[in-house]
């Protein structure tokens, strides 16, 4: 268990609105990845980041941006949800040990 | 551009067979690659990670094996059981990227 925490585990919300999810760990991990996946696609890497305020672009980052005020916080901001952005999300750290990854956070933007 | 395929896709054996998982990758200056297991509905858990310097890495009945070389990673399931239903995904972390890529997924059913 690599301490990692999702936020809001479930949330449904309206085309339009901005929404923002919430990774929290608690071993001070430098490297942080926000994935979706979806049916068909597997994991693709949003965002990921490899310290305070040092972030950077996955394959599929249009529509999301990040931010990583403390080590122990990675927030993934939809600024305004559209429903192609219903996913499951998940958060992820890396470490000698290898990646670890949150439960998830199941969106469904209606 | 690092790709990653697993073949196959899905997979049903009966119990007590003997069962290998393939993911290939382009880039083949990777730092580590990862096997995990995700049940419907949930999250990914770890099963094996192979560092670029091994070979393979064994956990129980599973063995991971690693050729840099070709680009190939098997995953190797012993005497299956119907608990191991789920899909199973590699990853690879590239040198100098700090990404995991993923590939689609291999989504095996053990029948009784």
């Amino acid at each position: 268990d690599a301490g990692i925490t999702q936020s809001p585990r479930h949330k449904v919300t309206e085309t339009g609105t901005p929404v923002t999810l919430r990774c929290h760990q608690t071993e001070n991990h430098r490297y942080m990845y926000w994935y979706r996946q979806d049916p068909g696609h597997g994991l693709r890497l949003i965002h990921y980041s490899y310290g305070v305020k040092d972030t950077d672009k996955g394959e599929v980052s249009d529509g999301y941006s990040v931010s990583r005020s403390k080590t122990e916080d990675f927030l993934l901001t939809l600024e305004s949800a559209t429903s192609s952005q219903t996913s499951v999300y998940f958060c992820a750290i890396s470490e000698s040990r290898g990646a670890f990854f949150g439960q998830g956070t199941r969106l469904t933007v209606v | 551009k690092q790709e990653v395929t697993q073949i196959p896709a899905a997979l049903s054996v009966p119990e007590g067979e003997n069962l290998v998982l393939n993911c290939s990758f382009t880039d083949s200056a990777i730092y580590n690659l990862q096997w995990f297991r995700q049940d419907p509905g949930k999250g990914l858990t770890s099963l094996l990670l192979i560092q670029s310097s091994q070979r393979e890495q064994t956990s129980g009945r599973l063995n991971a094996s690693l050729d840099k070389s070709s680009g190939r990673s098997t995953l190797y399931i012993a005497a299956s059981q119907p608990g191991d239903s789920a899909t199973y995904l590699c990853a690879v972390f590239t040198s100098g990227t700090y990404k995991y890529i993923f590939g689609t997924g291999t989504r095996l059913k053990v029948l009784a």
